[in-house]
C-alpha cells in the first residue's frame, strides 16, 4: 500500500539556517503530495502542495518539488526563523486512497534564536 | 473566519462517561474527517463521511461513532472512554473525493480522560 517516510527529529537549527527535511514515499497511482504543519497546540495547516511530478510547491519561504524519479518530496527553506519550530508533516493522497491523507510520522523542528 | 471549528478545545470526562465532540465547517465541503493524534504521532483516520455516507476505518474501535446530521456538522461520540482514548481529536473537510485536493483541519479538541 501507499507509504510516506520522513527524516526522524527532532531537528534543532539555529535562527537563519538553512533547513532540509527529507521525504520519501511509495504509491502505486500519481499521487498529490502535501506538507502539513502543527504549531503547539493546534490543528495542521497546510504548508504546501504539488499535484504533478516536477510541480514545485511554496510557501512562506518553504519550498518542495515533487521529484517522481526519486520518490521524494524534500521539504527546505533557505533561512529559518523562531517562528518555524512546529512539527511537519509529508502526506500523499491519490485516488486510489480514495482523498484518505497518508502521513508520515512527523519531523519536529526547534528553531534557536 | 473560522472555516472548521471544534468545540470545545479542551474536554475533560471520567473513565466510562460517554462524551461528544463535535465539527461545524462553513466551507460547504462534502467530506468531513475524524482523526485521534496521540503525543508526537500522526493523526490517526477514525472514519469519514462523504456527504451522509459514512466509512468507517477497520481497526477503529466500536467505542467511536459519529453522526453527521447535516453538511456543516459533525460529532464524534465517545461511549465508554478509557483512558487510552486520551489524545487530541482534529476534525477535518475536504471539497470532494478526488484525491487530489488537500484537506482543512480544525484546531483540535485535546480529551483527557480520569
Amino acid at each position: 500500500g501507499d507509504s510516506v517516510t520522513q527524516m526522524e527529529g527532532p531537528v534543532t537549527l539555529s535562527e537563519e539556517a538553512f533547513l532540509t527535511i527529507n521525504c520519501t514515499y511509495t504509491a502505486t497511482g500519481y499521487p498529490s503530495l502535501f506538507w502539513y504543519v502543527q504549531y503547539p497546540g493546534e490543528g495542521l495547516q497546510l504548508l504546501l502542495k504539488a499535484t504533478k511530478a516536477d510541480d514545485k510547491g511554496s510557501n512562506k519561504g518553504f519550498e518542495a518539488t515533487y521529484r517522481k524519479e526519486t520518490t521524494s518530496f524534500h521539504l527546505e527553506k533557505g533561512s529559518v526563523q523562531v517562528s518555524d519550530s512546529a512539527v511537519y508533516f509529508c502526506a500523499l493522497s491519490d485516488r486510489s486512497s480514495a482523498s484518505k491523507i497518508i502521513f508520515g510520522s512527523g519531523t519536529r523542528l526547534s528553531i534557536r534564536p | 473566519d473560522a472555516m472548521v471549528i471544534q468545540n470545545p478545545r479542551y474536554q475533560v470526562t471520567q473513565f466510562g462517561k460517554p462524551v461528544t465532540l463535535s465539527c461545524s465547517q462553513t466551507l460547504n465541503h462534502n467530506v468531513m474527517y475524524w482523526y485521534q493524534q496521540k503525543s508526537s504521532q500522526a493523526p490517526k483516520l477514525l472514519f469519514h463521511y462523504y456527504d451522509k455516507d459514512f466509512n468507517n476505518e477497520a481497526d477503529t474501535p466500536d467505542n467511536f461513532q459519529s453522526r453527521r446530521p447535516n453538511t456543516s456538522f459533525c460529532f464524534l461520540d465517545i461511549r465508554s472512554p478509557g483512558l487510552g482514548d486520551a489524545a487530541m481529536y482534529l476534525c477535518a473537510t475536504s471539497r470532494d473525493w478526488d484525491g487530489l485536493g488537500e484537506q482543512y483541519f480544525g484546531p483540535g479538541t485535546r480529551l483527557t480522560v480520569t
